[in-house]
């Protein structure tokens, strides 16, 4: 299975970027990078996801390498409420019609500090 | 919107009692998903249902049972409760018809067992 590397924490100041790591230099070329976060005793709520090109929606942004071994999510202005776990993960078998099998790591707890 | 309802939220159980954690989605969607999390831990796929009338084993299927009800509901089964299985308990479901659609995940089922 492609897997997916993260730190394990990051601190930012509120009201600033953050930038989200994550290496996947096993991706294969139909995998989908997709994004979740975890905010205290939730369930994993969905962020983002790409392909190939970068993505933009009212929660973040996604930067896909070129060579796609590598991705980061941004966020552009960390609220408190942004503090979180945050899992990149790879989709290896989303297509229409079947079943998603999302494989998590511990992915990389953010804090968000005043 | 009520998305994913799980139920219950909390429980204790002692070991050898069975239980059935219910899960049930309002989005129409084909795919349905169980995890469980361990503290300090990634989530981990139990079961998935990728369409009415069809389920299939994930990671650690290990003494859980599925049912998928109807296209609106998937149900946990514990047959014999062991203190590993203590762990908070995610239902997803995910679908529509373009690839790679994001799961949406419910609140949890924190599951105790003595």
């Amino acid at each position: 299975d492609a897997k997916t590397t993260q730190p394990n924490s990051m601190e930012s100041n509120e009201e600033e970027p953050v930038h989200l790591p994550c290496n996947h230099s096993t991706i294969s070329g139909t995998d989908y990078i997709h994004w979740y976060r975890q905010l205290p005793s939730q369930g994993p709520e969905y962020v983002i996801h790409g392909l190939t090109s970068n993505v933009n929606n009212r929660m973040a942004s996604l930067a896909i390498a070129e060579d796609r071994k590598s991705s980061t999510l941004i966020l552009h202005r960390a609220t408190l409420r942004d503090a979180a776990v945050y899992y990149c993960i790879l989709d290896i078998s989303g297509y229409a019609g079947t079943a998603s099998k999302l494989t998590f790591g511990t992915g990389t707890r953010l804090q968000v500090t005043l | 919107n009520a998305g994913v309802t799980q139920t219950p939220k909390f429980q204790v159980l002692k070991t050898g009692q069975s239980m059935t954690l219910q899960c049930a989605q309002d989005m129409n969607h084909n795919s349905m998903y169980w995890y469980r999390q361990d503290p300090g831990m990634g989530l981990r796929l139990i079961y998935y249902s990728a369409s009415e009338g069809t389920t299939d084993k994930g990671e650690v299927p290990n003494g859980y049972n599925v049912s998928r009800l109807n296209k609106r509901e998937f149900s946990l089964r514990l047959e014999s409760a062991a203190p590993s299985q203590t762990s908070v308990y995610f239902c997803a479901s995910s679908g529509g018809q373009f690839d790679n659609q994001p799961q949406h995940f419910g609140d949890g089922t924190r599951l105790s067992i003595l």
